[in-house]
């Protein structure tokens, strides 16, 4: 069965902070590792990672993924108050079809 | 507008009395699929359905059906509603998960609570 562990669920830190969240993996068929960002409200993409080593960016969010280690991590860096959301971690299996996700980890950025 | 749109939002509802959540995309997106989130088990996944007349059970299949008779609608159907399906669902779509990369867009959420 696909297991996708996210750490730490919760962190708590001060605006200006860099935050760095965990995204391990166990997947029969690896086809890609996502991540999303959700507000009070639904999953909104924010990376699809598939080689190992090739950092993505976008503004002060990163990332980048190990498929020999089976690990995934998104950093933030100067975090702000718009940053708090639950961040997710989904893994996609070599069919397309199925993604399973992590638990989540629950950002929140206070001023 | 781009958008997967569900309904309804919110529903309460009794035991046992059959619904029906409607999910409609507006991108010709091959894809959908439909999630339940719950505290300390994130977003599971449902059922999806490669394309029209084309669907397979996810995770947590149990106690719900789909159908795909268009490629724009995809509803989740609750035939007997239980408690333990009180939960938030999401639909979600994208353009062909034949494609190397792909983006899934989510609907808006719908919180069902089943008393």
């Amino acid at each position: 069965e696909d297991k996708v562990v996210q750490s730490p669920l919760s962190l708590v830190v001060h605006e200006g902070d860099t935050v760095t969240l965990n995204c391990s993996y166990e997947v029969t068929n690896f086809r890609s590792l996502l991540w999303y960002k959700q507000e009070k409200k639904a999953p909104t993409f924010l990376f699809m990672l598939t080689s190992s080593g090739i950092e993505k960016k976008s503004g002060r969010l990163s990332s980048i993924l190990d498929k020999k280690e089976l690990f995934s991590i998104l950093n933030i860096t100067a975090t702000q108050t718009g940053d708090s959301a639950i961040y997710l971690c989904a893994v996609q299996e070599t069919s397309g079809s199925r993604l399973t996700f992590g638990e989540g980890t629950q950002l929140t950025v206070n001023p | 507008e781009a958008q997967v749109t569900q309904n309804p939002r919110y529903l309460i509802t009794v035991t046992g009395k059959k619904l029906t959540v409607t999910c409609s995309q507006n991108m010709n997106h091959e894809y959908m699929s439909w999630y339940r989130q719950d505290p300390g088990l994130g977003l599971r996944q449902i059922y999806y359905s490669m394309n029209v007349e084309v669907t397979d059970k996810g995770d947590v299949p149990e106690g719900y059906k789909v159908s795909r008779k268009e490629k724009r609608n995809f509803p989740l159907i609750l035939e007997s509603p239980s408690p333990n399906q009180t939960s938030l669902y999401f639909c979600a779509s994208s353009l062909s998960v034949r494609r190397p990369s792909y983006e899934q867009y989510f609907g808006p959420g719908t919180r069902l609570t089943v008393t």
